[in-house]
């Protein structure tokens, strides 16, 4: 079976950082673009970055450019999101999915929440 | 980047046909073959419905499909049934190497 489950979500202080992990099953994890969407209380989805099959290239919306950075080992067959300086505008669900040609975000895990709270 | 501009919200009775338009630039919707459409309920995950403007990913009802003209999209939704009321999300790729989501449609079937 083809999924993707995410973890590493919680609470955190504005300011600090958060690292979410993605495990992905029953595909090849190497084979794929792979993307963080999220979507906070009451609204939305946003695309927040994806990366390439071998890393080389990474692409992050502007809100995120310099806090975030995604990552992958795809011998782990594993997806990550490191999250510095957060805000309180970054609270949502986060999910990973996988990218599918030019941005058909065709798998999705079941999302794990971050709440950037004092 | 501004997010691609969906209505609020569109309703229809069982069995009508809707549609759901998606607007964007030449910068995206209007430049590529690219745009993807995504039915969300409520707690759940998003689901890809259609991909490449027209195209349904195995296992979606024919009763979807998309289309497009200029810098809008559209999908539309025939027979429309009581679980197809959700939230439908419209996306395309841009000329940046990013993905741009419409703002979302709530879907009511009175």
């Amino acid at each position: 079976e083809v999924q993707l489950v995410e973890s590493g979500g919680g609470l955190v202080q504005p300011g600090g950082s958060l690292r979410l992990s993605c495990a992905a099953s029953g595909f090849t994890f190497s084979s794929y673009w792979m993307s963080w969407v999220r979507q906070a209380p009451g609204k939305g989805l946003e695309w927040v970055a994806n990366i390439k099959q071998d890393g080389s290239e990474k692409y992050y919306v502007d809100s995120v450019k310099g806090r975030f950075t995604i990552s992958r080992d795809n011998a782990k067959n594993s997806l990550y999101l490191q999250m510095n300086s957060l805000r309180a505008e970054d609270t949502a669900v986060y999910y990973c999915a996988r990218t599918a040609g030019r941005g058909g975000l065709d798998v999705w895990g079941q999302g794990t929440t971050v709440t950037v709270s004092s | 980047q501004s997010a691609l501009t969906q209505p609020a919200s569109v309703s229809g009775s069982p069995g009508q046909s809707i549609t759901i338009s998606c607007t964007g630039t030449s910068s995206d919707v209007g430049g590529y073959n690219y745009v993807s459409w995504y039915q969300q309920h409520p707690g759940k995950a998003p689901k890809l419905m259609i991909y490449d403007v027209s195209n349904r990913p195995s296992g979606v009802s024919n009763r979807f499909s998309g289309s497009k003209s200029g810098n809008t999209a559209s999908l539309t939704i025939s027979g429309l049934q009581a679980e197809d009321e959700a939230d439908y999300y419209c996306s395309s790729y841009t000329s940046s190497s990013t993905l741009l989501f419409g703002g979302g449609t709530k879907l009511t079937v009175l």
